[in-house]
């Protein structure tokens, strides 16, 4: 069974500095594919960034970039440059290839304080 | 702008008394999925459907029902909500069901059960 681990319940971080959410995951599949989704208070889960098993190069979406390291089952989210905006709960998520019939499995998340 | 629409935001209703969430969708997307949420907690997958095809989790209560009518719209019944179906009710979809397509979320709907 798939499991997605974060475990900082809580981060701080200084505006304008950049922040480092931890993920990690625990899969048999060797296909699959890791996300990252924001949930600010009002509720809406925001998808941020996606990375694939097999791809080459670390995902980057314009402040977001995933530190991917596949042989240590890591997929930590690097904020840069963090704005009050960021201030919100972070959702690592797994979906595994084997089987299309897959679900998105998210982790416990990770709440993230912005200070001025 | 293409989107995932949930009515109502907020939601209350009496111990035992039906209630129907709806969501509807301008994605033309395939999968629809039903999460609940509680509070502090991750989303926790109820169903979805793909195209007309029901997907239920093996541990969603049978007092969870959903029907999904037509591509854009997809219902959540709560047949006899209990003061523990109390949570966030967030509708997702996805353009299909591989490892690659992310999942796109409506706003949610708060359930308070009185």
């Amino acid at each position: 069974a798939q499991k997605i681990t974060q475990t900082q319940p809580g981060m701080f971080v200084q505006e304008k500095e950049a922040v480092t959410l931890d993920c990690t995951y625990d899969t048999s599949d060797p296909s699959y594919g890791l996300f990252w989704y924001k949930q600010p208070s009002s509720g809406e889960m925001i998808f941020l960034i996606y990375q694939g098993s097999y791809d080459q190069q670390n995902a980057t979406e314009g402040r977001y970039s995933l530190n991917f390291q596949k042989a240590r089952k890591s997929a930590n989210l690097v904020i840069s440059a963090s704005q009050l905006g960021d201030s919100a709960m972070y959702f690592c998520a797994m979906r595994e290839g084997r089987d299309n019939n897959n679900d998105m499995r998210f982790g416990a998340g990770t709440r993230l304080t912005v200070k001025p | 702008d293409a989107m995932v629409i949930q009515n109502p935001r907020y939601q209350v209703t009496q111990f035992g008394k039906p209630v129907t969430l709806s969501c509807s969708q301008t994605l033309n997307h395939n999968v629809m999925y039903w999460y609940q949420q509680k509070s502090s907690q991750a989303p926790k997958l109820l169903f979805h459907y793909y195209d007309k095809d029901f997907n239920n989790e093996a541990d969603t209560p049978d007092n969870f029902q959903s029907r999904r009518p037509n591509t854009s719209f997809c219902f959540l019944d709560i047949r006899s909500p209990g003061l523990g179906d109390a949570a966030m009710y967030l509708c997702a979809t996805s353009r299909d069901r591989g490892m690659t397509y992310e999942q796109y979320f409506g706003p949610g709907t708060r359930l308070t059960v009185t």
